[in-house]
């Protein structure tokens, strides 16, 4: 069964130091989400792509978040300088969404951050 | 502003009986609700969903029931089950177009042998 893949797995790194999250979506999805859970909450969306393209990028703290889909396949998080408030789990998920409507969306097992 | 909320943080249910999860929402736009599966150390699973056009939605042991002019939905598990166990969370988004889903903030549910 296909799976949307993410790495790493957990991260712990200092606060002001940057790191990278990466996601593989479900071969043949075109819109990737990144969402972020603070623990005790629901998911919150940070990013979505429709293929290569940002459509809601509303709730990215762009002045420390960046994220990129080039090819319109896989994609990269990035945080630079990380925040003790950063601490979360970043969640990957996809969706065919080439019908129009809404499609389920595939979640990855998440990255866990912490920062200290 | 909490558009979608769980109001229960937990709850704990005898294995075989009824497991009952609500959430409620505020956003009129909402026209589709999904719940999701959680396990420690890994992402949400997709477990059903339900249209506004429909007030029941049943899959196996699982059933979502949607009172539109309430703006309420629950799901329903019956019989629960050990493996049952996990945190659910509710969602809701819009049907027309790739929308984010809304989450609640879930509910951990235990289910006793």
């Amino acid at each position: 069964e296909a799976e949307v893949a993410q790495s790493p797995r957990y991260k712990i790194t200092e606060k002001s130091q940057a790191v990278a999250f990466w996601c593989d979506p479900i071969s043949g999805h075109a819109t990737l989400y990144w969402y972020r859970q603070i623990l005790g909450q629901g998911p919150e969306l940070l990013v979505q792509f429709q293929d290569e393209s940002v459509v809601d990028d509303s709730q990215l703290p762009k002045d420390r978040f960046s994220a990129e889909r080039l090819k319109g396949v896989d994609s990269t998080l990035k945080i630079q300088p990380a925040e003790l408030g950063d601490s979360a789990m970043y969640l990957c998920a996809s969706s065919f969404e080439r019908t129009g409507l809404q499609e389920t969306q595939y979640f990855g097992p998440g990255t866990r951050l912490l920062v200290l | 502003d909490q558009q979608v909320k769980q109001n229960s943080p937990s709850l704990s249910v005898q294995e075989g009986r009824i497991s009952i999860l609500n959430c409620d929402y505020t956003n009129s736009m909402f026209d589709y609700f999904l719940w999701y599966k959680k396990y420690p150390a890994e992402g949400p699973t997709f477990l059903i969903s339900i249209s506004s056009i429909k007030d029941k939605n049943e899959d196996g042991r699982f059933t979502v029931f949607l009172n539109k002019s309430a703006k309420h939905l629950s799901l329903h598990i019956v019989p629960s089950q050990p493996g049952d166990s996990a945190v659910y969370f509710c969602a809701a988004t819009r049907v027309q177009g790739a929308q984010k889903l809304v989450f609640g903030q879930g509910t951990r549910l235990t289910i006793n042998p």
